[in-house]
């Protein structure tokens, strides 16, 4: 069945570094691409999508692009700042069937 | 505003004392599911729904009930809740047009003792 895979956290970044989390899915057919947010004591929200392979998913100064070739939609910001620390999980939905998420990669950033 | 409004957001009960947690949508979604999150295991859904009177168990159904009476409303029903069922619980609710995304609640933070 389709399955996310998503990079092992937590991870730990300074103020203003570049941030990239990994995932990669394995789906049949053309699947859309997610990537949520749940920042501290709150439920998951859309950060940005993409739904069709080479598009580009952007929102917040993210981006993440859909590459089918890789099978990989990997998240990342030039710079990030204290307020992205939250947990981030890549998603699959695919024609109507349920979302599958990755299990989540916790950020911390630093001042 | 589009939302999906869970109830309670906290709750302690003890074992073997059945509750319930609401969920409810105000965007008309014929989608609805259920997740609960534990820390290294992510998200697992547990029932979903295609729209009402349709329910469908996910990855983790043993242990509760749900139903599906009105296309708003998703309860989730603990019947003999043990302390394994501590977590947080997410509603969602989605359109089932193709490849669109899905709503959540704040979640609900269940604590069995």
């Amino acid at each position: 069945g389709d399955s996310v895979t998503q990079m092992e956290g937590p991870v730990t970044l300074s103020e203003e570094a570049f941030l990239t989390i990994n995932c990669t899915y394995t789906a049949t057919g053309y699947p859309s691409l997610f990537w949520y947010v749940q920042y501290p004591g709150e439920g998951l929200q859309l950060l940005l999508k993409a739904t069709k392979a080479d598009d580009k998913g952007s929102n917040k100064g993210f981006e993440a692009t859909y590459r089918k070739e890789t099978t990989s939609f990997h998240l990342e910001k030039g710079s990030v700042q204290v307020s992205d620390s939250a947990v981030y999980f890549c998603a699959l939905v695919h024609g109507n069937t349920p979302l599958v998420f990755g299990k989540g990669t916790r950020l911390s950033v630093i001042a | 505003e589009a939302q999906v409004t869970q109830n309670p957001r906290y709750l302690i009960t003890v074992t073997g004392k059945k509750l319930t947690v609401t969920c409810s949508q105000n965007m008309n979604h014929e989608y609805m599911s259920w997740y609960r999150q534990d820390p290294g295991l992510g998200l697992r859904q547990i029932y979903y729904s295609m729209n009402v009177e349709v329910t469908d168990k996910g990855d983790v159904p043993e242990g509760y009930k749900v139903s599906r009476k009105e296309k708003r409303n998703f309860p989730l029903i603990l019947e003999s809740p043990s302390p394994n069922q501590t977590s947080l619980y997410f509603c969602a609710s989605s359109s089932i047009r193709r490849n669109t995304e899905a709503f959540f609640g704040q979640g609900t933070r269940l604590t069995v003792v």
